[in-house]
């Protein structure tokens, strides 16, 4: 089966830092991407793991656990900006199918 | 460099007409393409994808249906629209690769139903 676990909402102050987790269970495994969305608006990547680790992009950086079925996305220096959803998707193998979460709606305070 | 459009933007629709939603990429061939539903306060759910011109598959049971006629055009539609059909409908592409598939969203149609 699939599924996608990650809470559904998070709130932080502008400056700090925050870790949204993800956890999965899929039949296959072929990555975990985290994406950003915007209230009204279309998801965009921001991330894709498909090895054991961290992976850092500027403020954000990810991180997965294939062992543990886990995956983590930090964001740093939280901007009013960053308030969003945030998706956990997990790659399937065999075709190119992503399996979303629900999100996590983060909110950014002053 | 690849872009993908959707129209129309947004929808009012009363129950029972007919829908129909566009999506077309630029900038690549081949693309796999995908038509997602996100009701409010949701996750995304995959309706139909295709790898190929006249390729469609279906993930979930439902009123709506999809077809591919040209590499990068994909439509949505519905012969009678029910109040559950609203939603944030994306289109999606991705490349055909064994290892990386980003998917790549549309700016989305938002349908309300009547």
């Amino acid at each position: 089966g699939q599924n996608i676990d990650q809470p559904t909402e998070m709130t932080a102050t502008e400056g700090a830092i925050v870790q949204i987790n993800c956890t999965y269970q899929t039949s296959g495994f072929n990555g975990l991407f985290w994406y950003q969305q915007h209230a009204g608006e279309a998801p965009t990547f921001l991330s894709y793991n498909v090895l054991d680790g961290l992976e850092e992009k500027g403020r954000f950086s990810s991180f997965l656990s294939r062992s543990k079925g886990y995956s983590y996305l930090l964001l740093k220096e939280l901007q009013m900006k960053d308030s969003a959803s945030y998706l956990c998707a997990s790659g399937d193998t065999g075709f190119q199918k992503l399996v979303f979460g629900t999100g996590t709606r983060l909110l950014v305070s002053p | 460099s690849q872009t993908i459009h959707q129209w129309p933007a947004t929808l009012v629709q009363p129950v029972g007409s007919p829908l129909s939603l566009e999506c077309t990429v630029e900038g690549t061939s081949n693309p796999n393409l995908y038509w997602y539903r996100q009701a409010a306060g949701r996750g995304l759910q995959l309706l139909f994808y295709s790898v190929g011109i006249g390729q469609i598959s279906s993930e979930v049971p439902q009123n709506l249906s999809a077809s591919r006629p040209q590499d990068r055009q994909f439509i949505l539609s519905s012969k009678k629209l029910l109040l559950s059909d609203s939603g944030f409908y994306l289109c999606a592409w991705s490349m055909e690769r064994e290892y990386y598939n980003e998917q790549f969203f549309g700016p989305g149609t938002r349908l309300t139903v009547l």
